[in-house]
């Protein structure tokens, strides 16, 4: 158990639906971040959110929208996706720079 | 833009066999560097993290080394076991404003009995 928990494990959806993925972390962290992982490429970070607050965003396309309602869980929205945006979606938190990141378990995220 | 590469993508060893796993970095300008490992279907599990003032960070069987001037670490593994297997990934921060963390394509690993 990581401490990071992320639901659902998997995800099909067509490119037309609506879909949100969540994370929650009781760690205490202040910062939380969303990662993509997709085969054979290294993983991307696509938002940071210190104490709620959205501080980088990685020129990630619009059909992605993060929501950060408070430091212990954050949603990433997805609609109009595409197949390529299939991949592992990783959340993570820290509690500081100097400490290691801990991951969830990860969202299998299929495009159909 | 900080690029880090991995050699090798991928190890196969005999149970027991002491090993090394590579990763370089473009930008010596560092925050930190981290080495995580992942299972198969998982999220990432912290290893060791070694501060940009720091030359190697030890945890049980692993020791990693950073060298930041020539842009390495190493990640040495004593007495392989199969539990060991796995794909291992080297990241780094770049420092900034915010804490993030580039990362490698990792290596996959694989102990056999």
């Amino acid at each position: 158990e990581t401490g990071v928990t992320q639901t659902p494990r998997h995800l099909v959806m067509g490119m037309t639906n609506k879909k949100s993925l969540k994370c929650e972390q009781h760690l205490g962290h202040n910062a939380m971040y969303w990662y993509k992982q997709s085969a054979k490429k290294p993983l991307e970070l696509m938002f940071v959110y210190n104490f709620k607050e959205q501080t980088e965003n990685n020129s990630v396309p619009s059909r992605f929208s993060p929501e950060c309602p408070n430091s212990s869980h954050l949603f990433l929205h997805l609609h109009t996706l595409q197949p390529e945006d299939s991949a592992l979606y990783l959340c993570a938190s820290s509690p500081s720079r100097d400490s290691p990141l801990h991951f969830g378990n990860g969202t299998r995220l299929t495009v159909t | 833009k900080q690029e880090v590469t991995q050699i090798p993508a991928a190890l196969s060893v005999p149970e027991g066999e002491n090993l090394v796993l590579n990763c370089s970095f473009t930008d010596s300008a560092i925050y930190n560097l981290q080495w995580f490992r992942q299972d198969p279907g998982k999220g990432l599990t912290s290893l060791l993290l070694i501060q940009s003032s720091q030359r190697e960070q030890t945890s049980g069987r692993l020791n990693a080394s950073l060298d930041k001037s020539s842009g390495r670490s190493t990640l040495y593994i004593a007495a392989s076991q199969p539990g060991d297997s796995a794909t291992y990934l080297c990241a780094v921060d770049s420092g900034g404003s915010n804490y993030k963390l580039t990362f490698g394509k990792g290596t996959l690993l694989t102990v056999n009995p």
